[in-house]
Parts: structure tokens; C-alpha cells; sequence
């Protein structure tokens, strides 16, 4: 296991809704990102944090947002849901200089009706 | 075309070497990866080559990496029915993210 957690496991949601996805980096790591990953599909990139500050983004509408908290601990929100939201959600963390080599979390399955 | 390509399937027996193929793009990545993914879980992450280097071996994993045809494979050594999973090669963005393919299943049949 690699020690980055994410919460919830499994989330319903109608279109519409708003959601707030979490994840908790693994211990000294300081960058976190997220991607989303559709029924069989490899993952796509929707950002990255590192010191609390969005640095890079994937092609995905601003109603994806995050947040990345002092204990670099992260969040993803998402407004306005849509069907094809639906997907597993994952986190990575890595340290900052070798922030390509990235360590995930099991991810939060994500399902809009 | 695709950033990263790979076969969407593989089926071996348990017992023999199974070999996954990736093609890229472009192989601009410093380092390239192989992580793995069992049904309904995270990704873990196996094993990366520097792309200076040609080959590298970790217990039953070998990695090949020909820089000039920008390809990549993983040869996994008498394959267990625990190595049935999805794998996947990214490579690095260039805003230090990871670039998928569509991964390759593989099925390992006793």
C-alpha cells in the first residue's frame, strides 16, 4: 500500500449536485493530482497542487476545482454534476522535484444519476 | 494519434512470460512507468526506467526500453494468476503529470 488515503470509497450523486472528493498524501510528499478515470479508460489529468496552488491542468471545465491544504492534503470539488462525471476519481502524491513519479490512492467511485 | 499506445489484451498461462508492449509519440519523458491495476482499485506503481537506460530488472520484472523505435515492454517471469490485472506505461506530462494509454489487460489462465 502506499499510504495515500482518499475518502469516500463510493459516492451517488444526481446530475446537478455538487460533490467534494478528499485525499490524504503519503507521508513527505508535497504535490498532489488528481485524474479521473471512465470505464475503460486510462486515467486522465484534471490538475495538480503543490503549496496550495493549482499547477498544472488537464483539458476539464473550471467546475472541477480543488484545494490543497498546509498538510498537503487535497480535495476535489465538482458543481454541477453530469452523467459523465461518473467515474473512479483518483489521487496521487510525489515530492515536488520528481513530481512525475506519482503514488495513488484506491480512488472514490463516483456515480451520477 | 495517441500519446501512448498499447494492446487492449493479453492472455497467457500461469507459468510462462508474459511480454506487455507500449509505443509513444514521443519519448521526450524522463523517466517511463509501469504501474498496475487490479479490478476496482488504485493504480500501484511496479516499476520506471530512466530513459537513458536500456534495460533494468527488478526480481520477475524486466523492463526494455528502444529509445529510437520510442518503445517499451515489460516482461513479467513465470506469470501468477495474481498478476491478472490492467497495465498501464505512462509517460510524464509536461506540467508533471502522467500521460495514459488505455492499458492492457492481462489474463492469466491456470
Amino acid at each position: 500500500e502506499t499510504g495515500v488515503t482518499q475518502s469516500p470509497t463510493h459516492l451517488i450523486k444526481t446530475r446537478g449536485q455538487q460533490v467534494t472528493l478528499r485525499c490524504s498524501s503519503q507521508s513527505g510528499h508535497n504535490t498532489v493530482s488528481w485524474y479521473q478515470q471512465a470505464l475503460g479508460q486510462g486515467p486522465q489529468f484534471i490538475f495538480q497542487y503543490y503549496r496550495e496552488e493549482e499547477n498544472g491542468r488537464g483539458n476539464f471545465p473550471p467546475r472541477f476545482s480543488g484545494l490543497q491544504f498546509p498538510n498537503y492534503s487535497s480535495e476535489l470539488n465538482v458543481n454541477a454534476l453530469e452523467l459523465d462525471d461518473s467515474a473512479l476519481y483518483l489521487c496521487a502524491s510525489s515530492f515536488r522535484d520528481r513530481e512525475e513519479t506519482q503514488y495513488f490512492g484506491p480512488g472514490t467511485r463516483l456515480l451520477v444519476l | 494519434g495517441e500519446d501512448v499506445e498499447q494492446s487492449l489484451f493479453l492472455s497467457v498461462r500461469e507459468g510462462d512470460s508474459s511480454v506487455i508492449n507500449c509505443t509513444y509519440t514521443d519519448s521526450s519523458s524522463t523517466y517511463l512507468y509501469w504501474y498496475k491495476q487490479e479490478p476496482g482499485a488504485g493504480l500501484q506503481l511496479l516499476t520506471y526506467i530512466f530513459s537513458n537506460m536500456d534495460m533494468k530488472q527488478d526480481q520477475r520484472l524486466t523492463v526494455l526500453l528502444n529509445k529510437k523505435d520510442k518503445h517499451l515492454s515489460l516482461r513479467i517471469a513465470d506469470t501468477q494468476t495474481g498478476d491478472s490485472a490492467i497495465y498501464f506505461c505512462p509517460k510524464g506530462g509536461s506540467q508533471g503529470n502522467l500521460i495514459f494509454g488505455k492499458g492492457t489487460k492481462l489474463s492469466v489462465k491456470p
